[in-house]
């Protein structure tokens, strides 16, 4: 979707570097999500926040962190506590929590 | 959240109407039936949505049955453009939402 920017589109990280995935929206969305694409597989639910200043833990949490200081971006941290984080990584939006939910273009991450 | 299944791959004629089926069995009556694609290495895109009554937009419609434990995803007139993975999942928030492997739509000229 045009108005969610996900940077960059390719990332490679060192064994036990953190990395952080951008994810800023022009959409004036309340809703940010995070999911996480394993080749062949569907997206899980990494965090989630509804509004400025509060997120929440989805499925898959263990060894990310989030911040959410201001209504367009949702920065998303992969830390070295996440063993296995080559992965397709997707940014969505929705006007408020239980709306259809509009995604970014992925950053795909790679260990080195 | 349902849970819901799906054929893993489905073909369809360029120009034909392509009917992608979801079970939702275990659906509660607040929870909305939603379908989305994902075109390779892009993001999903919804698609459309519904809880009870049949729905229609400009990219498809949904059928969905009485008793909501089902529902249908009308293409009709697929194009090659519409070769993705079509996911339907049913929720009523975002914190639960689990995207499962999809149907793999293959549209062949």
């Amino acid at each position: 979707d045009g108005g969610i920017t996900q940077s960059p589109k390719y990332l490679f990280r060192k064994e036990g570097q953190n990395v952080t995935l951008s994810c800023e929206q022009n959409l004036n969305h309340d809703a940010m999500y995070w999911y996480r694409q394993d080749p062949g597989q569907g997206l899980r639910l990494i965090y989630y926040s509804q509004i400025v200043n509060d997120f929440q833990k989805g499925d898959i949490a263990e060894g990310y962190s989030v911040s959410r200081e201001k209504k367009e971006s949702f920065p998303l941290t992969v830390t070295s506590a996440q063993k296995n984080p080559t992965a397709f990584y997707l940014c969505a939006t929705s006007f408020k929590i239980n709306q259809p939910q509009h995604f970014g273009d992925g950053t795909r991450l790679s260990i080195l | 959240d349902a849970k819901t299944t799906q054929p893993p791959s489905m073909d369809c004629a360029e120009g034909r109407a392509a009917n992608l089926p979801c079970n939702h069995s275990t659906i509660s009556g607040n929870e909305y039936v939603y379908w989305y694609r994902q075109i390779h290495s892009q993001g999903p895109q919804y698609i459309i949505h519904g809880l009870k009554n049949n729905e229609t937009n400009e990219m498809a419609s949904l059928i969905i049955t009485e008793d909501r434990k089902s529902s249908t995803l009308i293409l009709p007139h697929a194009t090659l453009r519409d070769t993705a993975v079509y996911y339907c999942i049913g929720y009523t928030g975002g914190f639960k939402t689990i995207f499962g492997a999809g149907t793999r739509l293959f549209v062949k000229a």
